[in-house]
């Protein structure tokens, strides 16, 4: 399948501090980009999208940025809280297809 | 935001058996349902997407009659993992959407443990 199986990289940060979680996706013909937060042995959450016209977008203490020069989202998450620990990942989408291809994914330990 | 149900979140079978697991969309129709399976500390790996009433599509390397999968309604579809064997034990997660340029809702997932 698509999707690289590697083992998660991990960012540790202090409660409070801002996070800046990194992806690099993989096909240029990718329009829409989503960022999901995974917690153990759950399914996926949504956390913000972008569409390929822009190149950020602000959420609830969450803000997504795309560069398509380098192929490349992050996700920046202000005033980290202990809720926030979890694996994210992001997402690319080619909507002229259906699939969903996942990145790697990042763990988020938040210590408080 | 729409919920995806998928049943059972985790089942334990004896290796040989089969296991089937469902997804529903609860309260969108969804066109499309997509198949992931999820290993330890790894990312989801796409095995297969579903397309109501038409024959699903499989990722490279994912045996299509091994995992075989149904999508009977637009709420409905169904992944059976044939002769299981233990190195089938995974997460296994799908997600739904409506259309190609939205979110995918993902269900809970389920945890399959081959013995």
């Amino acid at each position: 399948g698509e999707s690289v199986g590697l083992h998660l990289p991990t960012l540790s940060v202090q409660e409070g501090d801002n996070s800046i979680i990194n992806c690099a996706y993989s096909n240029s013909a990718s329009d829409y980009f989503i960022w999901y937060k995974q917690e153990s042995g759950k399914g996926p959450q949504f956390i913000i999208d972008i569409r390929s016209n822009m190149d950020k977008r602000q959420g609830q203490r969450v803000t997504v940025l795309l560069n398509k020069t380098v192929k490349h989202l992050s996700l920046q998450i202000a005033a980290t809280q202990p809720g926030d620990s979890a694996v994210y990942f992001c997402a690319e989408i080619y909507t002229g297809g259906f699939k969903t291809i996942f990145g790697a994914g990042t763990r988020l330990f938040v210590k408080a | 935001g729409a919920v995806v149900s998928q049943h059972p979140s985790w089942v334990i079978c004896k290796s040989g058996t089969s296991v089937k697991i469902e997804c529903r969309s609860l309260d969108f129709q969804a066109t499309t349902m997509f198949w992931y399976r999820q290993f330890p500390k790894q990312s989801l790996m796409l095995m297969a997407t579903s397309n109501e009433g038409s024959k699903a599509t499989y990722e490279q390397g994912v045996e299509k009659d091994k995992f075989l999968i149904n999508h009977a309604s637009l709420t409905l579809s169904t992944l059976t993992v044939t002769s299981a064997h233990p190195e089938d034990s995974s997460f296994y997660i799908c997600s739904a959407r409506q259309g190609a340029d939205t979110e995918a809702f993902f269900g809970q997932g389920t945890r399959l443990t081959v013995v």
